[in-house]
């Protein structure tokens, strides 16, 4: 019973090529993350989304799109990949209200752009 | 801007000792401080987590200690073994947003 999935798992693709990313939770949270890993292991948030509405949306070039068809999926497209878009994508979900409870993380999405 | 540091950047401790991971915020208006395990492959997973007001939190050989007037936090492993040896991260969570530390690569050796 896996509780945030990814797919894919490996993702390699050319410069130029437009990619998306797909995750869903079945955990029953309400809010759900993206987050990026560089190769120094460094986690950044990008977006978050609340019951389908984007909360969350760090400096991020436009390219990168988030798109939340319901509270359990939130999927990641990403529009004329560059070498520098390769990283880790990591989807989460949290519950959210009054108690700040632990963000539970997907396995991960290994972007490489050739 | 480096809300959350955390040192060291890597750290080798043998078999049965303790490994101390520290880490500093400035944000006054985190609220929830999490420590993140991870190992290579997977993603990050909630080791143990602490609110502002306990001043420390025990969870079998993990212990946070959390010094607020300070604005900061530590994660002590005790009696460290083989399996702990992983990426560590501490995080601050303010609103909706995990404001992650740059992550501490621990090895423990024979």
């Amino acid at each position: 019973d896996t509780a945030v999935s990814q797919t894919p798992k490996y993702l390699v693709t050319q410069m130029g090529n437009d990619k998306s990313i797909k995750c869903e939770q079945n955990l029953g949270h309400d809010t759900m993350y993206w987050y990026k890993q560089d190769s120094k292991k460094f986690l950044k948030i990008m977006f978050s989304y609340n019951n389908k509405e984007l909360i969350i949306n760090e400096t991020v070039p436009n390219r990168f799109s988030p798109k939340s068809p319901d509270k359990a999926h939130l999927n990641l497209h990403i529009n004329s990949l560059e070498l520098g878009d390769s990283a880790v994508y990591f989807c989460a979900s949290s519950e959210t209200g009054g108690a700040r409870t632990e963000a539970f993380f997907g396995q991960g999405t290994r972007l490489t752009v050739v | 801007q480096q809300q959350v540091k955390q040192s060291p950047q890597s750290l080798i401790v043998q078999k049965g000792g303790i490994s101390i991971i520290n880490c500093a915020y400035e944000n006054t208006a985190f609220d929830y401080f999490p420590w993140y395990q991870q190992f290579p492959g997977k993603g990050p997973a909630l080791l143990i987590a602490i609110r502002p007001d306990v001043s420390e939190k025990k969870e079998g050989r993990f212990t946070i200690s959390f010094n607020k007037s300070a604005k900061q936090f530590s994660l002590h492993i005790m009696d460290s073994q083989p399996g702990d040896s992983a990426t560590y991260f501490c995080a601050a969570r303010s609103g909706e947003k995990l404001t992650f530390g740059t992550g501490t690569r621990l090895t423990i050796i024979p």
